[in-house]
C-alpha cells in the first residue's frame, strides 16, 4: 500500500525567501511521485513530477523537487518564494510502473502562506 | 483542447435530493477519475474508468454513489439521497497513454463544490 506524508499543514515565508515544503512517502514498488498546486476553489495542477529517472526533478514556475530513495522522501524546494506562489501544495503517490497515472494518494496538503 | 470541465460548478442542495456533476475530460484520454475533497483534506480517489468500463471503486464510494461513462467519453456522478457529510469538493480527472510509453500525469478539472443544507 502506498501512502504520503507532508509534514507541516502550514508553512510562511518572507518574499524572496528558500520554500521547502516536505514530503515522505511510503510505498511498497516503486513509486511516482508528483507535486500539485491548488490555488482557492481551483482544481489541481502539476509542479513537477518523478518517474524513475533524475532523481533531481525541475518543474514549472521554478520549483523543483528531489527523490531520496534512502530516506523515502521528495521535498518540494524554490529558491526564492513569489507572493503568487501562495497556495495549497500537495505531494501525491502512485505505483508505478505500470499505473498509466491518475489514480493517486494524496498527502493532506500544505498551505505555503508568502509574506511581503 | 480546452482542458477537463466540470459542471456545475457549484451546487446548494437540500439533505435527501439527489444530485448529479458531470464530467467532460480532455478528448481521447482513456482514464477518467473521481475524486472528493473535503475541506483542509487532500483529494481521496473514488473510483476510475477505462473507456466506458468502471474498473476500480474506493471504499469511499458508498451505494447512494453511482458513476458512469456510457460512450468512454464524458462521465456523470450521481448521489442519491444527500447527507451533510457529502458535502465537499468533486475533482474529476483524465489521463491517457503517450504513444508507446506509459502515461504519468492526470490532468484536473476545476471541481464541483456541493453544498448540503
Amino acid at each position: 500500500a502506498q501512502s504520503v506524508t507532508q509534514l507541516g499543514s502550514h508553512v510562511s515565508v518572507s518574499e524572496g525567501a528558500l520554500v521547502l515544503l516536505r514530503c515522505n512517502y511510503s510505498s511498497s514498488v516503486p513509486p511516482y511521485l508528483f507535486w500539485y498546486v491548488q490555488y482557492p476553489n481551483q482544481g489541481l495542477q502539476l509542479l513537477l513530477k518523478y518517474t524513475s529517472a533524475a532523481t533531481l526533478v525541475k518543474g514549472i514556475n521554478g520549483f523543483e523537487a528531489e527523490f531520496k530513495k534512502s530516506e523515502t522522501s521528495f521535498h518540494l524546494t524554490k529558491p526564492s518564494a513569489h507572493m503568487s506562489d501562495a497556495a495549497e501544495y500537495f505531494c501525491a503517490v502512485t505505483p508505478g510502473p505500470y499505473n498509466q497515472g491518475g489514480k493517486l494518494i494524496f498527502g493532506q496538503g500544505t498551505e505555503l502562506s508568502v509574506k511581503p | 483542447d480546452t482542458g477537463v470541465s466540470q459542471n456545475p460548478r457549484h451546487k446548494i442542495t437540500k439533505r435527501g435530493q439527489n444530485v448529479t456533476f458531470r464530467c467532460d475530460p480532455i478528448s481521447e484520454h482513456n482514464r477518467l477519475y473521481w475524486y472528493r475533497q473535503t475541506l483542509g483534506q487532500g483529494p481521496e480517489f473514488l473510483t476510475y474508468f477505462q473507456n466506458e468500463a468502471q474498473l476500480e471503486k474506493s471504499r469511499l464510494l458508498s451505494d447512494r454513489f453511482s458513476a458512469e461513462r456510457p460512450k468512454g467519453s464524458f462521465s456523470t456522478l450521481e448521489i442519491q439521497r444527500t447527507e451533510q457529510g457529502d458535502s465537499a469538493m468533486y475533482l474529476c480527472a483524465s489521463s491517457a497513454p503517450t504513444g508507446g510509453r506509459m502515461n504519468t500525469e492526470a490532468f484536473f478539472g476545476q471541481g464541483t463544490r456541493l453544498t448540503v443544507v
